[in-house]
């Protein structure tokens, strides 16, 4: 199985500050096929579900907020809020789609400093 | 707009069974990946199961040959027999849709979840 491994597991970031999220596969999840990186981004809001952010490691999901952004490739992937609102307070994961089973990684808890 | 509702969950005991249950609605559930998640108390999430459109069935390895996933067509419902339930099976159980993209999916949409318990 891929294990996916994030970090930090929790950060503090003033309201308009940039956050930024790590995300690190245990193989690579980039296709040769398709030279796409099977690697996603949700946000889960207290009592809420996820929500997808960003999939193929960098293509947001429509209607998703250009202040989030996803970066990296092969093992090492990134997610950046460049400007963090109060409703950006959520717990973030990554999650690998190159293989079953779909691993995520253990959420990265966002708050307001 | 796609939608989906779980139901089914419960307190349990170890040991036991319960059947959770997916009605989807604003899409054919068997025309895509269909998918449980969980994800247990202050816990990240976990793949469980997942059902492609051609009705092949994949399991994580912490359900494989306890879970069995399912759908009915005629209800656009989706389905998780769960069997030997465990206490670290507790967990909220959601259920997912996966679009397709490029040669996987992601998960697009989501149900609520519904919470299984899983104690004497």
């Amino acid at each position: 199985d891929i294990v996916m491994t994030q970090s930090p597991d929790s950060l503090a970031v003033s309201l308009g500050e940039r956050a930024t999220i790590n995300c690190k596969s245990s193989q690579s999840v980039l296709y040769s096929s398709d030279n796409k990186n099977y690697l996603a981004w949700y946000q889960q809001k207290p009592g809420q579900p996820p929500k997808l952010l960003i999939y193929w490691a960098s293509i947001r999901e429509s209607g998703v907020p250009d202040r989030f952004s996803g970066s990296g490739s092969g093992t090492d992937f990134t997610l950046t809020i460049s400007s963090l609102q109060a409703e950006d307070v959520a717990v973030y994961s990554c999650q690998q789609s190159y293989s079953t089973p779909f691993t995520f990684g253990g959420g990265t808890k966002v708050e307001i400093k | 707009e796609a939608h989906l509702v779980e139901s089914g969950g419960g307190l349990v005991q170890p040991g036991g069974s319960l059947r959770l249950s997916c009605a989807a609605s604003g899409f054919t559930a068997s025309s895509n990946y269909m998918s449980w998640v969980r994800q247990a108390p202050g816990k990240g999430l976990e793949w469980v199961s997942v059902i492609y459109s051609g009705g092949n069935t994949f399991y994580g390895d912490s359900v494989k040959g306890r879970f069995s996933i399912s759908r009915d067509n005629s209800k656009n419902t989706l389905y998780l027999q769960m069997n030997s339930l465990r206490p670290e099976d507790t967990a909220v159980y959601y259920c997912a849709r996966g679009r397709s993209c490029g040669t996987s999916y992601v998960f697009d949409y989501w149900g609520q979840g519904t919470l299984v318990t899983v104690s004497s």
